[in-house]
């Protein structure tokens, strides 16, 4: 495809629900990363995929949080026993190998009542 | 303190007006991003520098990496400028973004 896609775009749940969300990265982009977006907080760092390697998952807020990449291109972010606090938008983007510039994806936004 | 600090938060200028957002970061860092978000949420990458001046359009960004700060300037502000303008910094081997709060620009006509 053309660029990042994501899915949902929206996401509506239930406090203590699991959710999966999905993240199709550009072609041929080896790197990929998870962003939050939380209201009046900024972006922030989740995990980041290069390749084969193991993933860097430093920016994960807790071990309800987890995130896998099949066959070094599909990512799926996955929260489990959803927060309220968990309401956010979840951004992910890629980039080439070896260059700077990453592109992100439109996002889901996600609501824990 | 921030590693990316942004000003102003907040910023509302006349068509045609030209426009500056300032950045400074604490950290080493391999890159500086400026990053575009419109209303509902697409982040759309503006530049990305390591050293010097960039010119794409009405858009200019500079950095200067001794003072660790970085400036993106508007000249000829339109209405369609008005966005939110995010300095991110790359830092270490996997590039992973830190993010400045952000700057919310309103041009009016």
């Amino acid at each position: 495809g053309a660029g990042v896609s994501q899915s949902p775009s929206n996401k509506v749940t239930e406090k203590g629900k699991d959710v999966e969300l999905r993240c199709d990265p550009i072609s041929g982009h080896t790197a990929l990363y998870w962003y939050r977006q939380s209201l009046g907080q900024g972006l922030e760092f989740l995990i980041y995929f290069q390749g084969n390697s193991a993933p860097d998952k430093s920016g994960l807020p807790s071990d309800r949080f987890s995130a896998e990449r099949t066959g070094g291109s599909v990512s799926t972010l996955t929260i489990q026993r959803t927060q309220q606090e968990d309401s956010a938008v979840y951004l992910c983007a890629s980039r080439r190998q070896g260059i700077e510039t990453q592109y992100f994806g439109p996002g889901t936004r996600l609501l824990v009542l | 303190k921030n590693e990316v600090e942004q000003s102003p938060q907040n910023l509302t200028a006349q068509e045609g007006e030209f426009i500056t957002i300032n950045c400074s970061y604490s950290v080493g860092i391999s890159a500086l991003h400026w990053l575009q978000q419109h209303p509902g949420g697409g982040i759309v990458s503006l530049f990305m520098l390591s050293s010097g001046k960039k010119k794409h359009g009405r858009l200019i960004a500079t950095i200067n990496i001794q003072e660790k700060h970085s400036s993106l300037h508007i000249t000829a502000s339109h209405p369609r400028d008005s966005a939110v303008y995010i300095c991110a910094v790359s830092i270490g081997s996997s590039s992973r973004l830190t993010f400045g709060e952000g700057t919310q620009l309103t041009v009016n006509p």
